[in-house]
């Protein structure tokens, strides 16, 4: 079981938005602005999408964007493209005591 | 470009040993802390943990499920992170990416292509 929570999948139509959640407590997403976000593709490496809840990479298309609200972070993907069919994780620093990164369990999105 | 490579997989026994090396290129290597994960097959992503840079004292952190038994360490002069993995367990099977962990906050923001590790008898 993983730390923080999110939907086992999600899916849209292409030009459509989604939002995926994630979901921890005031421990990890509700205590620190240092949510992370990687998109995986099937048999390769995570990339990093969102950092610092809101803030994207250079490379990364402003389609992607995030939002925090109390325990629970949000990816927000707009103008879906056949491209962004990939697995989503979250991530959450943990705190100074246990210097520890949490993750969610990974959200599978489907573009139909 | 920044690049990371992982290598040193493979299959080994239950209760044998394995190190991986991350060999780095493309930034100044003993600037940054480095992060090991992994992720069994079919699963999510899992934290294995990280050495901060000389600057901050290189000392290393670990989740709980390897304290103990895994070590991480790094050469700044070869631009090389190490994963020493002792006393393997089955459940220790995966694939292990090494990262980089950004200058400016918790997340990673480099990833290497991974390498698998299986522990079966």
């Amino acid at each position: 079981q993983s730390a923080l929570t999110q939907p086992r999948s999600v899916s849209g139509s292409p030009g459509q938005s989604v939002t995926i959640s994630c979901t921890g407590t005031s421990s990890d997403v509700g205590g620190y602005n240092y949510v992370s976000w990687y998109q995986q593709h099937p048999g390769k490496a995570p990339k990093l999408m969102i950092y610092d809840v809101s803030k994207r990479p250079s490379g990364v298309p402003d389609r992607f964007s995030g939002s925090k609200s109390g325990n629970t972070a949000s990816l927000t993907i707009s103008g879906l493209q056949a491209e962004d069919e990939a697995d989503y994780y979250c991530c959450s620093y943990a705190g100074s005591y246990t210097l520890n990164v949490v993750f969610g369990g990974g959200t599978k999105l489907t573009v139909l | 470009e920044v690049q990371l490579v992982e290598s040193g997989g493979g299959l080994v026994k239950p209760g044998r040993s394995l190190r991986l090396s991350c060999t780095a290129s493309g930034f100044t290597f003993g600037d940054y802390a480095m992060s090991w994960f992994r992720q069994a097959p079919g699963k999510g992503l899992e934290w294995v943990g990280f050495i901060r840079s000389k600057a901050y004292g290189g000392t290393t952190e670990y989740a709980a499920s390897v304290k103990g038994r895994f070590t991480i360490s790094r050469d700044d002069s070869k631009s090389i992170a190490y994963l020493q993995m002792n006393s393997l367990k089955t459940e220790d099977t995966a694939v292990y990416y090494c990262t980089r962990v950004s200058s400016s906050g918790w997340h990673f923001d480099y990833w290497g292509q991974g390498t698998l590790v299986t522990v079966s008898s």
